[in-house]
């Protein structure tokens, strides 16, 4: 069956530009992450969705990062005015909720310029 | 603050030895532990979990090691294949909701035939 799929696979973009990364997950999957790998870093918690609850956004770095999961499926990660540093791949994993392996896309590179 | 440290940044084993890859944490609320493998250009894969009611998980050639009075845990693998060349990801989470999931910086294991 289909995985977790991320669009686009790279994206390169000039700084104070804005962008938006796309997520798609597991097709009945419930919960939705998305984490953060910059250079020689491990993964960083982002922001989370669970069914109808409130997101838990306590990892987003900054009010230019916001994110939106419609219909409790398709995921959008915004980041507004890009400067260098968010140069990473941004991952996004599903589950089929609480305690459950989250299964991971390929990401998305970012690349600020 | 890491709450999950991985120490080694690289390990190298040669081919048919076992490779041990080590995690500390900080956290003692943290009670369950995952390892995530990640090729190149791909996301990252569940491997093999523990709770912390447990000290030892083996699921073929993995087996992950717990030592809660030292919050460290090891995974072990026997015997090492090339294949097994990747960064892995030490995690970790507190019940009951393992909703976040804290993850390590990662060690990129290299099996040399």
């Amino acid at each position: 069956g289909a995985g977790v799929s991320q669009s686009p696979s790279n994206k390169v973009t000039e700084k104070g530009k804005d962008v938006e990364l796309r997520c798609d997950p597991i097709s009945g999957h419930t919960a939705l992450y998305w984490y953060r790998q910059s250079l020689g870093q491990g993964l960083e918690f982002l922001i989370y969705f669970q069914g109808n609850s409130a997101p838990d956004k306590s990892g987003l770095p900054s009010d230019r990062f916001s994110a939106e999961r419609t219909g409790g499926s398709v995921s959008t990660l915004t980041i507004q005015r890009t400067q260098q540093e968010d140069s990473a791949v941004y991952l996004c994993a599903s589950s089929q909720g609480r305690g459950r392996t989250q299964y991971f896309g390929p990401g998305t590179r970012l690349l600020v310029l | 603050d890491q709450q999950v440290k991985q120490n080694s940044p690289s390990l190298s084993v040669q081919e048919g030895r076992i490779s041990i890859l080590n995690c500390d944490y900080t956290n003692s609320m943290f009670d369950y532990f995952l390892w995530y493998k990640k090729y190149p250009a791909e996301g990252p894969t569940f491997l093999i979990s523990i709770s912390s009611i447990k000290d030892k998980n083996e699921d073929g050639r993995f087996t992950v090691f717990l030592n809660k009075s030292a919050k460290h845990l090891s995974l072990h693998i026997v015997p090492s294949q090339p294949g097994d060349s990747a960064v892995y990801f030490c995690a970790a989470s507190v019940q009951p909701s393992y909703d976040k999931v804290i993850f390590g910086p990662g060690t990129s294991l290299s099996v040399i035939p």
